[in-house]
């Protein structure tokens, strides 16, 4: 079953604009949420992290806020720029259980000049 | 400094035959994972090392997926009686010990994408 569940596969951008990425978990017991972004034929990279202690954390133009309540994280991107075009994948740990990372089946941005 | 790497970054392989995927961590790095990404979905869990140990290998699917890491670096992923359903990306992860709290970044692999024929 998806733990993790990003419902859109895909998302189309201006530039200059703001990106928002979703994101929804099941599990109540993942304490720590992150976000992977992935190129072609490259690994993931890590990109910005929260704690479930923190509503919101926020890293240059990148910010993720997460409602515990709604079991809901986002992703924004602002200025959205072209190069930030790639797949975008939620990831979330439940630090009891392990160190695994739960993915979800992430979210293609695209940003247009 | 050098990343993970993985060999190799194609493989092609008949049903019925056996696999073998490398992965160099990153130097320093004591913990190791094993991810698969199959078309389609993100990265599924597979096995975690702590050292030379496997800590958590409660994501293989079944007994013909085996991994070793017998001098605490260098890991490899075998796969025995390869099947049609094993085709995927298997991407690897190093990073520092994890701690009891928070989180040490998981450095990823360009992955070995395989196809079983």
């Amino acid at each position: 079953d998806q733990q993790v569940k990003q419902n859109s596969p895909s998302l189309s951008v201006q530039e200059g604009r703001i990106s928002i990425l979703n994101c929804d978990y099941t599990n109540s017991m993942f304490d720590y949420f992150l976000w992977y972004k992935k190129y072609p034929a490259e690994g993931p990279t890590f990109l910005i992290s929260i704690s479930s202690i923190k509503d919101k954390n926020e890293d240059g133009r990148f910010t993720v806020f997460l409602n515990k309540s709604a079991k809901h994280l986002s992703l924004h991107i602002v200025p959205s720029q072209p190069g930030d075009s790639a797949v975008y994948f939620c990831a979330a740990k439940n630090s009891n259980s392990g160190y695994a990372l739960n993915f979800g089946k992430g979210t293609s941005l695209l940003v247009t000049p | 400094g050098a990343g993970v790497s993985q060999t190799p970054s194609n493989k092609v392989t008949e049903k019925g035959k056996y696999v073998e995927l490398r992965c160099d961590p990153i130097s320093g790095h004591t913990a190791l994972y094993w991810y698969r990404q199959s078309l389609g979905q993100g990265p599924e869990f597979l096995i975690y090392f702590q050292g030379t140990g496997a800590a958590d290998d409660s994501g293989l699917p079944n007994d013909r997926f085996f991994a070793v890491r017998p001098e605490g670096s260098v890991s490899t992923l075998k796969i025995q009686r390869t099947e049609r359903g094993d085709s995927a990306v298997y991407l690897c992860a190093s990073s520092l010990t994890p701690g009891t709290s928070g989180y040490n970044e998981q450095f990823f692999g360009p992955g070995t994408r395989l196809t079983v024929l």
